[in-house]
């Protein structure tokens, strides 16, 4: 069971739009930590996409955005393409873990 | 750009150790936090500790606190893991990650295998 919660999959057609939520609570995301969210694409080492909520890394095309609201963060692709088929993880701080926690992951479908 | 490359992985019993390695270039590593993070086979992404760029702080995730030891050298651009007492559900592919401003996990590594067998 992840400290922060995932939906375990999303699919979406070619140049639609999906959100994946990541849910924590007030010792992690509610206290103020910032949320960062990675892609991993199959066989591959993860990859920082979004960091600070809503920055996108280096090199991220701007269909990629993050939002945080509460206890609560959100990933939103738009125009979706093949090559964003992956699993997609959110990160937070944890003060009662005085560590960091991970979402359970999220596979994302590109039917 | 940065780079880095962990090594020592490899099929160990129950109970015995190892030690990781995470060579770094392309940036100045003494000026940076740096993280463990491991993936066991089909599963998702575990935090499992954290070390400042002058070893002032450390921390480790429960699952491996006693056991798991932090540390790097910044003469010789790297950090390590040193596994004691493994347990087969310590079997994962480890990351090192460097610490971003933020926190953020901003460069991967790609990884290596432990693998906690009879």
């Amino acid at each position: 069971q992840s400290v922060l919660t995932q939906p375990p999959s999303v699919s979406g057609a070619p140049g639609q739009r999906v959100i994946i939520s990541c849910t924590g609570s007030r010792s992690n995301i509610g206290a103020g930590y910032d949320v960062h969210w990675y892609q991993q694409l199959p066989g591959t080492a993860p990859k920082l996409l979004i960091y600070s909520n809503n920055i996108r890394a280096p090199g991220v095309p701007d269909r990629f955005s993050g939002s945080k609201s509460g206890t609560s963060a959100s990933l939103a692709i738009t125009g979706l393409q093949a090559e964003d088929e992956a699993d997609y993880y959110c990160q937070s701080h944890d003060s009662s873990l005085s560590g960091w926690v991970f979402g359970g992951g999220t596979k994302l479908t590109v039917l | 750009e940065a780079q880095l490359v962990e090594s020592g992985g490899g099929l160990v019993q129950p109970g015995g150790s190892l030690r990781l390695s995470c060579a770094a270039s392309g940036f100045t590593f003494s000026s940076y936090s740096m993280n463990w993070v491991r993936q066991a086979p089909g599963k998702g992404l575990e935090w499992i500790s954290y070390i400042t760029s002058t070893s002032s702080i450390i921390y480790y995730a429960d699952s491996v606190k006693g056991r798991f030891t932090i540390s790097r050298d910044n003469a010789k651009n790297s950090l390590y893991l040193h596994l004691n007492n493994l347990r087969v559900e310590d079997t994962a592919v480890y990351y090192c990650a460097r610490g971003g401003g933020r926190w953020q996990h901003d460069y991967w590594g790609q990884g290596t295998l432990v693998t906690v067998s009879s």
